[in-house]
């Protein structure tokens, strides 16, 4: 069964950066049919997808976030991070770690339970 | 980028009654579409993808349809864990994918 679990700090200071951790058991990271992102989700508010690791390292970003964001693996312990430089008050969301398969493609089959993140000083 | 918007943005119903939700793309996406649903404090679940296909473990009473830029997700009998949110996603625009706003099903 695969299964995700972000982890990292639940509270921000503006203008600092958001810095999360995405663990995954049951699937390896360096299986060539999965993709890896990270989607946000205010509160209340709908889903925006931040970006995409590939098992190779390279990345897709969303063009909107792109200046801001970076995305790396850590093959050993079967980790992937999110790295959002300069943040402010917009940037206040669950943050979630998901797979995107193969089959079906490009869509997010398992999902983490989702980290909060507050931007506030 | 590909815009998808969604109506109604709440729909009130009664269990055992059907649910229509729509998801309209801003250019044509041929199938290229999905449904989450969410339930609150749960994340989002993968229902259908490429409009009509049914996920692993998804209900039968669930199913999608449309192609070009109108879509639809059909509950036939609305059962009491089915009053959450859903979402439609698009793949057309890969590498950079959309949701769309979310319709609200609740009970009536």
């Amino acid at each position: 069964q695969v299964q995700l679990h972000e982890s990292g700090p639940g509270l921000v200071k503006p203008s600092q950066t958001l810095s999360l951790t995405c663990t995954v058991t049951g699937a390896s990271l360096r299986r060539s049919e999965d993709f890896w992102s990270w989607i946000r989700q205010p509160a209340g508010k709908g889903l925006e997808w931040i970006g995409r690791l590939y098992p190779s390292g390279s990345t897709n970003y969303n063009p909107s976030l792109k200046s801001r964001v970076t995305m790396s693996v850590d093959r050993s312990n079967n980790q992937f991070s999110l790295k959002l430089t300069s943040v402010t008050a917009a940037d206040t969301a669950v943050y979630y770690c998901a797979r995107e398969s193969s089959l079906p493609p490009n869509f997010f089959d398992y999902w983490g339970q989702g980290a909060l993140v507050i931007v506030s000083s | 980028e590909i815009v998808l918007t969604q109506s109604p943005a709440t729909l009130s119903l009664s269990p055992g009654e059907r649910a229509t939700l729509s998801c309209r793309a801003s250019q044509s996406i041929s199938n290229y579409l999905g449904w989450y649903q969410q339930k609150p404090g749960q994340a989002p679940r993968l229902l259908i993808y490429d409009a009509s296909n049914r996920a692993t473990g998804t209900p039968a009473r669930f199913s999608g349809s449309g192609s070009g830029t109108d879509f639809t997700l059909t509950i036939s009998s609305l059962e009491p864990e089915d009053f959450a949110v859903y979402y439609c996603q698009q793949r057309s625009n890969w590498p950079h994918l959309t949701f769309g706003p979310g319709t609200k099903v609740e009970i009536k």
